[in-house]
């Protein structure tokens, strides 16, 4: 089955600390996206990435890095720089503009 | 103003009842709209496009209203399992970026 594949589903940070997390997708999809998701709040888009080895900032991209070495994964580090981690965040990819995204089943963040 | 608004609702609807959303945009060069399903704690998930003609998907129908620039999503016969958040999504229009609305809780009552 093709899908996107986001882990770990849940993830605690101290303070300070940076953190990874994870995005895969086996769909052949050229584009993937990062957004965050706060309580009662619409997604805010992070980075996103159109082709391998290329990638662009987002509305709120402060405080985190990303990289795009291979078209399947996409991965999110959230840096001590982001100062209220603590969100739900959400992967996507898909083929283009016009088909809509494909999301993964999400990681929520927590700092302790 | 916001370049996609939702009324947040909750939009409280007995079962079997017919219920609208309606979601407007401010970009007029707007090209790609869709409607996505949020259960709680969960991702969203593309529940239909929406084209010019308008679109139907058994229950639900979708519509693009260009000239007043907002979507609207009828759900008929409502089930207790519709109850979720509609998120209205925005794309084009020389950008890159999909602009999700804040979306519209659903509960249906049994």
């Amino acid at each position: 089955d093709g899908g996107i594949t986001q882990s770990p589903k849940y993830l605690f940070r101290k303070e300070g600390q940076n953190v990874t997390l994870s995005c895969e997708q086996n769909l052949n999809h050229d584009a993937m996206y990062w957004y965050r998701q706060d309580p009662g709040q619409g997604l805010r888009l992070i980075y996103y990435s159109q082709i391998v080895n290329d990638f662009q900032k987002g509305d709120i991209a402060e405080g985190y890095s990303v990289s795009r070495e291979k078209k399947e994964s996409f991965p999110l580090t959230v840096t001590s720089a982001q100062k209220n981690p603590t969100a739900f965040y959400l992967c996507a990819s898909s083929i283009g503009l016009q088909g809509g995204y494909t999301f993964g089943s999400g990681t929520r963040l927590t700092v302790v | 103003r916001k370049e996609v608004e939702q009324d947040p609702g909750p939009f409280n609807v007995p079962e079997g009842a017919t219920v609208a959303f309606n979601c407007t945009y401010s970009n007029s060069a707007s090209q790609s709209f869709f409607w996505y399903r949020q259960d709680c704690r969960k991702e969203p998930k593309l529940l239909m496009s929406v084209y010019s003609s308008g679109n139907e998907d058994g229950r639900f129908t979708a519509q693009l209203n260009r000239a007043s620039q907002y979507i609207s999503l009828l759900i008929r016969d409502s089930k207790l399992s519709d109850s979720a958040t509609y998120l209205c999504v925005v794309t084009g229009g020389g950008t890159y970026k999909y602009i999700f609305g804040t979306g519209t809780r659903l509960k249906v009552l049994a």
